[in-house]
């Protein structure tokens, strides 16, 4: 099976960089993904690794050490519509055939002015 | 854009009531997928298809039936609710060959509430 850990808050404030971690444990690979999610809103995709190494799309960057099993979000120049739920997810792998994702459990980011 | 729609948004209902969510997307996406998420907590997979007549149990025993009988169609049915399904049910869309199976469009969610 699959199993992802990633804290359950973290706080920082307007302007200011932070970085939401994700380790994870999978019986095979194939891709780390984050998503963002508002308060009563519906996840929206932000960024994939298949392969170590840094991602970066604007303001947010993604990380993936393979050989370490973790990952990581970086949003810099934080704003306050920043404020949301981040998902870690990984793809499921072959010992069951199935393609779809595990998602992890959530990190609440609270942005202060 | 994503172009995927769920009906009802806000849904209460009473408790032995048959119920039916709907989830429709206009981009020519084979796989679909219903989530279930309680207020702040992590998603978990119902019920997910591969396309057209495919359709398989996720990790959450939600006691709730699908059919995909279009491709754009994906509706979820709980035939008998009860106040333990009070929860958001999300539909999920992707394309592994546009993107990847990692990459998915999601819908705007219906809250259920089961009295």
């Amino acid at each position: 099976g699959q199993s992802l850990e990633q804290p359950s808050e973290v706080t920082a404030v307007e302007g200011a960089i932070v970085q939401i971690n994700c380790t994870y444990q999978t019986s095979g690979f194939y891709g780390l993904s984050w998503y963002q999610q508002h308060d009563g809103g519906a996840p929206t995709f932000l960024s994939y690794n298949a392969l170590d190494g840094l991602e970066e799309t604007g303001r947010f960057s993604s990380f993936l050490s393979r050989s370490d099993s973790y990952g990581y979000l970086l949003l810099q120049e934080l704003q306050m519509k920043d404020s949301a739920s981040y998902f870690c997810a990984v793809r499921d792998a072959g010992d069951t055939g199935r393609r779809a994702l595990t998602f992890g459990s959530g990190t609440r980011l609270q942005v202060q002015p | 854009e994503a172009d995927i729609y769920q009906t009802p948004r806000y849904l209460v209902i009473g408790t032995g009531k048959k119920i039916t969510l709907e989830c429709s997307q206009t981009m020519g996406h084979d796989k679909m997928y219903w989530y279930q998420q309680d207020p702040g907590m992590e998603l978990h997979l119902i019920h997910y298809s591969y396309g057209v007549n495919s359709t398989e149990k996720g990790d959450l025993s939600s006691e709730s039936t699908v059919s995909r009988i279009r491709t754009e169609h994906f509706p979820l049915t709980l035939e008998s609710a009860r106040p333990s399904h009070t929860s958001q049910y999300l539909c999920a869309s992707s394309d592994p060959v546009k993107s990847s199976y990692n990459e998915q469009f999601f819908g705007p969610g219906t809250r259920l509430t089961v009295l």
